[in-house]
């Protein structure tokens, strides 16, 4: 299982500053094959990247996504008070699909 | 506008079975993987299982493999998942969620991304006595 590891745990911002989330594979991940996602308690995990800096329908630009090999990163520009949530990281390899544990975007 | 809807969630004793349904509609089910991601309470998101549109292909994590199965009906645009042998470790919110499409600009086809585009709104099952 390629176990993924998020950091920071927590990331304390204000609105209007720029969060970097980053995402680590203990093996290579294929650039098509990573995902991120955010979650807001009581909703559904909502896709924001795919193929690891492609947005999804109706995400704002002011997310994007970088990164090649084990080192990923998901980075918010500007923060909307909309955007206070757990984000979540996934991959895809040898018939597995795995979540990073996730980073909390607090106030 | 694409739609997931689980049903069949609810309270199970250890050891007990239970299966989750998934309608969906508003895309082509057959042409679609599906998968089901798990959240217990006050944990992160868990990949559960997946399934090909086929239905042919399968796959599952070890925490439950042998115990849980996926299937899909193709004719009704719904997926399954049966579960079986719970426990406590199983509580969690369920949710379905359709495999994104992936375009290969070298081949010009699509094919599948193996991330979830669409998701429903999550199914409770809880395992106590």
């Amino acid at each position: 299982e390629n176990v993924l590891t998020q950091s920071p745990g927590t990331l304390s911002l204000s609105p209007g500053e720029r969060a970097t989330l980053s995402c680590t594979a203990g093996q290579s991940v294929s650039s098509r094959y990573l995902a991120w996602y955010q979650k807001k308690p009581g909703q559904a995990p909502r896709l924001l990247i795919y193929a690891t800096s492609s947005r999804a329908t109706g995400v704002p630009d002011r997310f994007s996504g970088s990164g090649s090999g084990t080192q990923f990163t998901l980075t918010i520009s500007r923060l909307d008070p909309e955007d206070f949530a757990v984000y979540y990281c996934q991959q895809y390899g040898s018939s597995t699909w795995t979540f990073g544990q996730g980073t909390k975007v607090e106030i | 506008e694409v739609q997931l809807s689980e049903s069949g969630g609810g309270l199970v004793q250890p050891g007990g079975s239970l299966t989750l349904s998934c309608g969906a509609s508003g895309f082509t089910f057959w042409d679609s993987a599906m998968g089901w991601v798990r959240q217990a309470p006050g944990k992160g998101l868990e990949w559960v299982s997946s399934i090909s549109g086929s239905g042919r292909k399968t796959d599952y994590a070890d925490s439950v493999k042998g115990r849980f199965s996926i299937s899909r009906d193709n004719s009704r645009d719904t997926v399954y998942l049966q579960m079986s042998s719970l426990t406590a470790e199983d509580t969690a919110v369920y949710y379905c969620a359709k495999d994104g499409p992936y375009y290969d600009f070298s081949t010009g086809y699509f094919s599948s991304g193996n991330y979830f585009d669409h998701w429903g709104q999550g199914a409770l099952v809880t395992v106590s006595s």
